[in-house]
């Protein structure tokens, strides 16, 4: 069954440096997400991309985040100088469809920022 | 903006015992409704979801949901639950549709259920 994986499965930063969170979607999906959960809270909603643009954002991504799709496989959330609040799993999704569409999510990526 | 309000934070139920968990959303317009689940360790899977139609949805694993636009409810229920059900279950809602492009899910604070043998 294909499956939306994600890389490093858990990053450990220093506060100010540049980290990029790795996904691969699932590979007929057209749609891509990002999503972020602070330990003990809700998943919240970051970032949707759609035909190579961003298609919505939340108040939570800020300047400080960038997404790219590198190649045909890769889907890529950077945070340019991390905070200390940026500690959180960060979860990647994609889609066949827009909106009402199941979303597949990957297993997450945990990010310590020290 | 659409929100999602999850009121129980924790839920225990006997193993074999009934399960409802409760889920109320403020949207607009008619909205998109997705219960997944969580376990420990691992990403979100979707149990079941809700676009239009018939307001009683099944799922996998045995849930159900009902949608009651009276009630702004989309409860998640399971007649008997097994120890394997122990896990934290998400609503989420979306449609706030942009206009062709890609619909970002708004989840509840989770409810995590534990299961007594």
């Amino acid at each position: 069954e294909p499956e939306v994986t994600q890389t490093p499965s858990h990053q450990v930063t220093q506060m100010g440096q540049e980290v990029i969170l790795r996904c691969v979607p699932i590979s007929n999906h057209l749609y891509f997400y990002w999503y972020r959960q602070i330990l003990g809270q809700k998943v919240e909603f970051l970032v949707s991309f759609y035909n190579n643009e961003i298609s919505e954002k939340s108040e939570i991504f800020d300047d400080q985040f960038s997404v790219e799709r590198p190649d045909g496989s890769n889907f890529t959330l950077k945070i340019r100088s991390t905070k200390l609040e940026d500690s959180a799993m960060y979860f990647c999704a994609s889609s066949g469809r827009s909106f009402g569409a199941e979303q597949f999510f990957g297993p997450g990526t945990r990010l310590t920022v020290l | 903006a659409q929100s999602v309000t999850q009121p129980d934070i924790h839920i225990t139920v006997s193993e074999g015992a009934s399960l409802e968990l409760r889920c109320n959303y403020s949207y607009g317009a008619t909205p998109y409704l997705f219960w997944y689940v969580q376990s420990p360790g691992q990403g979100l899977q979707l149990l079941l979801k809700y676009f239009s139609g018939d307001t009683l949805v099944q799922g996998i694993k045995g849930f159900e949901a009902e949608f009651k636009r009276s009630q702004s409810s989309f409860n998640l229920r399971k007649p008997s639950v097994h120890w394997s059900d122990a896990a934290e279950y998400f609503c989420a809602v979306g449609g706030e549709y942009s206009g062709g492009g890609a619909d970002g899910l708004t989840f509840g604070k989770g409810t995590h259920l534990i299961i007594q043998p």
